[in-house]
């Protein structure tokens, strides 16, 4: 069954520094989100994209954040400057369609990413 | 704006004992829809299902079902003859038409199912 991947499972940073977090989507799927969750808590919404351009995003999706397609297969997320309130772990998602539709969102694996 | 309730933060229950996860939720908007995900202590978010804000019919899965009410905004989550293996925190989230794709979630159950 095909599923979301994420690399690096686990990702340990110096603030400030620039960390680059990878997912592969279903290869069918046209639209891509990213979440986060904050240790113990819920899961946040942070963008969504959708034939190359982002769609809709969070106040959480500032500045230091930005996503690419960079290929066919991939779509990442960098944090320009890692605070240490960025540590979580974040979730690569996507649907085969949107709303009007069927918008299923898989999950892939997550990124637990640790600022120091 | 859109939010999802769930007021359990932690349950616990004995195997083989029926649990019952409550999910409230709130949109203005009159097409939407609903899911459940599960998300084991290995950290991954699996997805259980979606139910259609014009679909109030009832659905059962093996040891799962659903109660969906819209008259209470509630759509509630049964695990039957509970396992071990079913323990995990549980996430209901709602995705509305006029808040984008966007997946707003609870704040999860942590279910915890004893031997």
């Amino acid at each position: 069954e095909p599923e979301v991947t994420q690399t690096p499972s686990h990702q340990v940073t110096q603030m400030g520094q620039e960390v680059i977090l990878r997912c592969v989507p279903i290869s069918n799927h046209l639209y891509f989100y990213w979440y986060r969750q904050i240790l113990g808590q819920k899961v946040e919404f942070l963008v969504s994209f959708y034939n190359n351009e982002i769609s809709e995003k969070s106040e959480i999706f500032d500045d230091q954040f930005s996503v690419e397609r960079p290929d066919g297969s991939n779509f990442t997320l960098k944090i320009r400057s890692t605070k240490l309130e960025d540590s979580a772990m974040y979730f690569c998602a996507s649907s085969a369609e949107g709303l009007a539709s069927t918008n299923t969102q898989y999950f892939g694996p997550g990124t637990r990413l640790t600022v120091l | 704006a859109q939010k999802v309730t769930q007021a359990q933060t932690e349950i616990s229950v004995v195997e083989k004992e029926d649990v019952t996860l409550d999910c409230v939720y709130e949109t203005r908007d009159t097409t939407y829809y609903l899911f459940w995900y599960k998300q084991p202590p290995s950290g991954e978010l699996v997805f259980l299902i979606r139910r259609n804000s014009f679909d109030e019919q009832n659905e059962i899965s093996g040891r799962y079902s659903w109660n969906f009410q819209k008259s209470t905004s509630s759509f509630n989550f049964t695990i039957t003859a509970s396992q071990v293996v079913d323990s995990a925190v549980y996430f209901c989230a709602l995705s509305a038409r006029n808040a984008g794709n966007m997946l707003t979630f609870g704040g999860g159950t942590r279910l915890m199912v004893k031997p």
